[in-house]
């Protein structure tokens, strides 16, 4: 049973550019969630998907968007990068089950983003 | 707004004895999640323990066992014959339960092992 898969693994971007980082969920599961980790800290919440739609979103700006595909499978864009946008992007996925109750979060093992 | 706090930045312990790992919350919330988190140097985060805020026994998982105090709005993490894999970032974690929502992670606390 394949886990939580990101990719790519590591980035390096300028000031100014755009990244997408991609996510595909446990087998099973319908719902992504995606992270932003800056060294040192816990994870901050940037947004949600599910039935291909975001449906929570965090305090991130509207330079960070995103996508969910029919096969659940999940993109994370970041338009006009800061220096600040370095850290670790983390894909959580669950299965969200009938009543609007959340399994536990699996997470992939992450992109790390440099941008210079 | 619900918060995490984890009050130890850096905790160390010799190989096999125990560790208890502090955590508090915040929340107006009757019914939630609460979860440990970790995140060994190879970074990949592993869930190491869940609690439903509705049950009053405390969760154990093999040698990590919580003690869930719901009145006092604490969750500690204690491990058992503590292994060198066990050195990693512990992180305290909540979430709501009867919505699809968002984890909040506490700063987290740096376990080492010392053999």
């Amino acid at each position: 049973d394949a886990g939580v898969t990101q990719s790519p693994t590591h980035l390096i971007k300028t000031r100014g550019q755009q990244v997408t980082l991609r996510c595909s969920p446990k087998s099973g599961h319908d719902t992504v969630s995606w992270y932003q980790q800056a060294l040192g800290q816990g994870p901050q919440f940037i947004f949600q998907y599910y039935e291909e739609e975001e449906r929570q979103r965090g305090n991130f700006p509207d330079r960070f968007s995103g996508h969910q595909f029919p096969n659940y499978s999940s993109e994370l864009n970041v338009n006009a990068l800061l220096l600040g946008d370095s850290a670790l992007y983390l894909c959580a996925s669950s299965l969200g089950t009938s009543g609007g109750a959340v399994e536990t979060q699996y997470f992939g093992p992450g992109t790390r983003l440099l941008v210079l | 707004a619900q918060t995490v706090t984890q009050s130890q930045p850096e905790m160390s312990v010799q190989e096999a004895e125990t560790v208890t790992l502090s955590c508090t919350y915040d929340t107006s919330e009757n019914n939630y999640y609460l979860f440990w988190y970790k995140q060994p140097p190879s970074r990949q985060m592993i869930l190491v323990i869940r609690q439903e805020a509705y049950k009053q026994q405390n969760a154990t998982e093999n040698r990590f066992s919580v003690n869930f105090q719901k009145a006092a709005k604490s969750f500690s993490l204690k491990i058992s014959d503590s292994q060198l894999g066990d050195t990693a970032m512990y992180f305290c974690a909540f979430m709501k339960h009867w919505s699809r929502d968002k984890v909040i992670f506490g700063p987290g606390t740096s376990l080492s092992v010392i053999p």
